[in-house]
Parts: C-alpha cells; structure tokens; sequence
C-alpha cells in the first residue's frame, strides 16, 4: 500500500524560509513530486525528484531521501502569493502516471 | 498552447441525473486521467487512459464511466448522479521524457448534486 504524511498546515513570515515535509511509506518508489495548489485552482507541477539530493528552481527547492522515505520542499523569500496548499505525491513505478499517490496537503499561510 | 482545458467550470446536478463533464489537451499526450478531490483529502484517481481506445479503472471508479475515441478528448460520465459525487474534478495529462516526469492539470469542475 501507499501512505503519504505531510502536516495540515503550516504559518510561516513573508521573507522568510520554510520547509514543508513529506514521508512516504510504498511499495514501490519511482520518484516523488511536488504540488502548488491555490484555493479554488488547480494543482500547478512545482518539481520531481528520482534521485537523493537537493534539486533547486529559483526560490523552491526540493530535497529527497529514498532510503529515509523522506521528501521536503524548501521555500526562500516567502512572498504573500506562496499562501497555498503544497502537495506531496508519489509515483511508484516508471512509465505512466496512474498508480501515484497523493498526500492530503499542507496548507501554507504566509503572514506580513 | 492551450494545455488541458475542461468544461464546465461549474454544475448543479439533481439526483439521478446525468451528464458528461469534458476534458481536451492539445499537447499530444497519450496519457490522461480523472481525479476528484474533496475537502481536506487528497486527489484520488477515478479513470485513467493511455491513449486513444484505452482506458482502465482508478482508485475511486464506481458512479463514473470513461470513453477515449482520440488522443485529444477524455470525457468522463456521470450516469445517476449521487450526493457523493459533489466534489471538485481535474483532468490532468502526463508526459514522461527521459527521466523527468511532468504532468498538467485542467482548471477542475465544480460539481454540486442535491
């Protein structure tokens, strides 16, 4: 089976950093990925991680551990706009797209 | 590019009616999928196909049906539709290229059946 943990909500400053958490128990693991979601929108693709280590795209970062099962999304610079839901999902085996898993959601609230 | 687009954006329902929510990507993606999410819980997969004349059950199949004459269009069906179904649903497309998977979401329907 698959089970996906990630915290309900976070608050976090404008300007500031703030890493969001995810692990993961599957029975398979391919890569993981990472979700923006804001109210009432789609989810919008942030990042995908197949290997360890820390992959970084302009303010967000994304790190994985496969052996720890063990995902964090790293946001810089927090801006007003960041206030969303991040996603955590995991995809399980190569090819295709229809056995991944998605965790519940962070809600993220950055505050002036 | 227009992506995934999906119509309607919204719908009220009554019970044990019916009606087709339609989903279309331009990107020539084989791979495309319904979800639905509700309140505090995480996407769940209903259909998903990968490609054109081949679809095959999700997560959360029952209540839904799924046709995929061509790559472009995936209309997902609701034939009696339930209480239970008032949720949000995403068409989404995939496409993976060498290691890098990445995929895209339509804007959702918001489905309300009372």
């Amino acid at each position: 089976g698959q089970n996906i943990d990630q915290p309900t909500e976070m608050t976090a400053t404008e300007g500031a950093i703030v890493q969001i958490n995810c692990t993961y128990q599957t029975s398979g693991f391919n890569g993981l990925f990472w979700y923006q979601q804001h109210a009432g929108e789609a989810p919008t693709f942030l990042s995908y991680n197949v290997l360890d280590g820390l992959e970084e795209k302009g303010r967000f970062s994304s790190f994985l551990s496969r052996s720890k099962g063990y995902s964090y999304l790293l946001l810089k610079e927090l801006q007003m706009k960041d206030s969303a839901s991040y996603l955590c999902a995991v995809s399980p085996n190569p090819g295709g797209y229809q056995k991944v898993t998605f965790g519940i959601g962070t809600k993220l609230q950055v505050i002036p | 590019n227009a992506g995934v687009t999906q119509t309607p954006k919204f719908r009220i329902l009554k019970i044990g009616q019916s009606m087709t929510l339609q989903c279309t990507q331009d990107m020539n993606h084989n791979y495309m999928y319904w979800y639905r999410q509700d309140p505090g819980m995480g996407l769940k997969l209903i259909y998903y196909s990968v490609g054109a004349g081949i679809t095959d059950k999700g997560e959360v199949p029952n209540g839904y049906n799924v046709s995929r004459s061509t790559t472009e269009d995936f209309p997902l069906r609701l034939e009696l539709a339930a209480p239970s179904q008032t949720s949000v649903y995403f068409c989404a497309s995939f496409i993976e290229a060498g290691n890098q998977e990445t995929q895209y979401f339509g804007p959702g329907t918001r489905l309300l059946v009372l």
